[in-house]
């Protein structure tokens, strides 16, 4: 079956334009997660969404970071008038049930440069 | 709050040879601990997970990990490493009771020569 998708790949920006990074889960996944990937860096947690229930938002770096999760399933991380050290890679992921014992899942990440 | 190191940034080794990369953790409670392993341009896939019970994990493909509570640690071992072992691997832990919000560590690079 069809894993986690994220879009676009790549994504070559200037500084201060925004840009949206989009994740489709696994379909059925209530649990989604963004994390941000610098070189030589782990995963830095970012924002979590679970079923209907509001969003954790404690990993956002700053208020130019926003997401959402339409319909419980499509969601979107929109970073405003970006910098260069946003550059990074932005990886979703999803999981099956609210649980700490459920596997994520994750899609292949979108590479962000800015210049 | 829970806190992962993994203290080897990079493993090289050669092909066929042993490897063992290290993972120590820090909770006050009980924890989940899991491995992920990162192939070039591509998201991070599960390896290993304890979740509970055998304190010994193992996949199909050689790999192990060892839940040590004592020392807070679950390294993972491979007896024979292949070239295309080559990756990043990660290492991260859940609290069993609380966030479902995992820690990662910076990762390993384990780097296999032929």
């Amino acid at each position: 079956g069809a894993g986690v998708s994220q879009s676009p790949s790549n994504k070559v920006t200037e500084k201060g334009k925004d840009v949206e990074l989009r994740c489709d889960p696994i379909s059925g996944h209530t649990a989604l997660y963004w994390y941000r990937q610098s070189l030589g860096q782990g995963l830095e947690f970012l924002i979590y969404f679970q079923g209907n229930s509001a969003p954790d938002k404690s990993g956002l770096p700053s208020d130019r970071f926003s997401a959402e999760r339409t319909g419980g399933s499509v969601s979107t991380l929109t970073i405003q008038r970006t910098q260069q050290e946003d550059s990074a890679v932005y990886l979703c992921a999803s999981s099956s049930q609210q649980g700490s014992q459920e596997t994520q899942y994750f899609g292949p990440g979108t590479r962000l440069l800015v210049l | 709050a829970q806190s992962v190191t993994q203290l080897d940034s990079q493993v090289p080794v050669f092909e066929e040879a042993p490897v063992e990369l290290r993972c120590n953790y820090s909770s006050s409670v009980s924890v989940y601990l899991f491995w992920y392993v990162q192939y070039p341009n591509q998201g991070l896939q599960l390896l290993l997970k304890y979740l509970s019970g055998s304190t010994l994990v193992k996949d199909i493909n050689g790999f192990e990990a060892e839940f040590n509570k004592s020392q807070t640690s679950f390294h993972l071992r491979k007896p024979s490493v292949h070239i295309s072992d080559t990756a990043e691997y990660f290492c991260a832990v859940r609290t069993s009771g609380g966030s479902y919000i995992p820690t990662f560590g910076r990762g390993t690079s384990l780097i296999v020569h032929p």
